[in-house]
Order: C-alpha cells, then structure tokens, then sequence
C-alpha cells in the first residue's frame, strides 16, 4: 500500500552545524506533508508543512523542502541546537483528509 | 487558542483491569478527534477517529473501545486490559475536514502490569 518512510533511523550532528532529515513517499498523489517534533516523553509537535505546489517552504531556522520528481521531502534545521535533540516525523494525509500516516520516524541527537 | 489535555499523565494497571482515557480539547468546536498508540521507539498507530458525536470509526480491531460523548471530549476504554496495551497514547484534533494538521496532546504513559 501507499506509505511515507524515512531513509535514516538516527541522525548525529555537533551542535551548530546543520542537520536534513529525509522522507520518501509512495503516493504520487499526495499533495500535503506536514514534519513533527517529538520530544522524548511528550506528544507530536508541528513543525512546518508543505503544499505539493510548493518546492520550498522556510519558517524560523527549518525548511522543508519537496521533490515531487522523485517523492522525496526533506527537513533542515539550521545551527542545530541541542533543544532539537527529538524524533522527528514525516506524515500525510489519507482517506479524505480524516487521517494522517506516519513515517517511521528519525532521532536526532545534537552533541555540543 | 486551542488547547488538548489528556489524564491521566501516567498510569500503571494490572492485567485484567478495565481502562479509561480522557482526551479534551478547548478553544475549538466540532473537531476531529483521534486516538493514537505509540509503543516505545516507534511510530504512531492510529486507533480510532470520530468526526461528531457518537461517531467512531476503527483502525484496528483490538481490546480497546472508543466514545465521544461531548463534541470536545474523547475518551479510550477497555474492559479487560491485556500486557500488549501497554504504550503512550496521544490524542489529537483537527479542525475538521477542510484542514490536514492534527495537533496533538501531551499524551498518557500506560503500563500493564
């Protein structure tokens, strides 16, 4: 079936440089993605989304970024600080916008 | 603002126990409501959803049971909780059909013993 992925399980990143989480997706049809933070303990938080009629969206620090050629998004964080040590999750929507499936997810650890 | 609570934070019942979740959401009005299990290092499982009251749509059949009782109030139950309930459980809304984000609550820790 349709699913959304993740290409790596565990990012390692030294505190200030920047970190690009991946995420592939199957469904050709999709048309919105939306990127979560997961803080150990604690429920998903939205970070950003994105419109398939977009390439690029930034907001404070994060950009996403969409390839719809070969269905692939990406999350960049810039100047990776130790607060963004989380799972972080791709998603979309199915069945008529009523639920979302969930990549696998991908731990970031920031080491100062 | 919205707001979503969730209790208890955690809880730990022994097996053969029943079990009930309590999800609200505040600032808000006819929300979709969801249920989601996540079971350590992994992924999130949707449960159920419900669009309305008294609406509840099923993921996955399993021991738990779902309830909307009130537009803004989501509850999870079990008659009879099994080892293989164990898990953090998240609820979430969204603002209903015309929009795609879903936001989430804090979520219960829930250990069965």
């Amino acid at each position: 079936g349709e699913s959304v992925g993740l290409h790596l399980p565990t990012l390692s990143v030294q505190e200030g440089d920047n970190s690009i989480i991946n995420c592939a997706y199957s469904n050709s049809a999709s048309d919105y993605f939306i990127w979560y933070k997961q803080e150990s303990g604690k429920g998903p938080q939205f970070i950003i989304d994105i419109r398939s009629n977009m390439d690029k969206r930034q907001g404070q620090r994060v950009t996403v970024l969409l390839n719809k050629t070969v269905k692939h998004l990406s999350l960049q964080i810039a100047a990776t600080q130790p607060g963004d040590s989380a799972v972080y999750f791709c998603a979309e929507p199915e069945g008529g916008y009523n639920k979302l499936i969930f990549g696998a997810g991908t731990r970031l650890a920031v080491h100062p | 603002s919205q707001t979503i609570h969730q209790w208890p934070a955690t809880l730990v019942q022994p097996v053969g126990s029943p079990l009930s979740l309590e999800c609200t959401v505040e600032g808000t009005s006819n929300p979709n409501l969801y249920w989601y299990r996540q079971a350590a290092g992994r992924g999130l499982q949707l449960l159920f959803y419900s669009v309305g009251i008294g609406q509840i749509s099923s993921e996955v059949p399993q021991n738990l049971s779902a309830s909307r009782p009130q537009d803004r109030q989501f509850i999870l139950s079990s008659k009879k909780l099994l080892l293989s309930d164990s898990g953090f459980y998240l609820c979430a809304w969204k603002k209903g059909p015309s929009t795609d984000t879903q936001y989430f609550g804090p979520g219960t820790r829930l250990t069965v013993l």
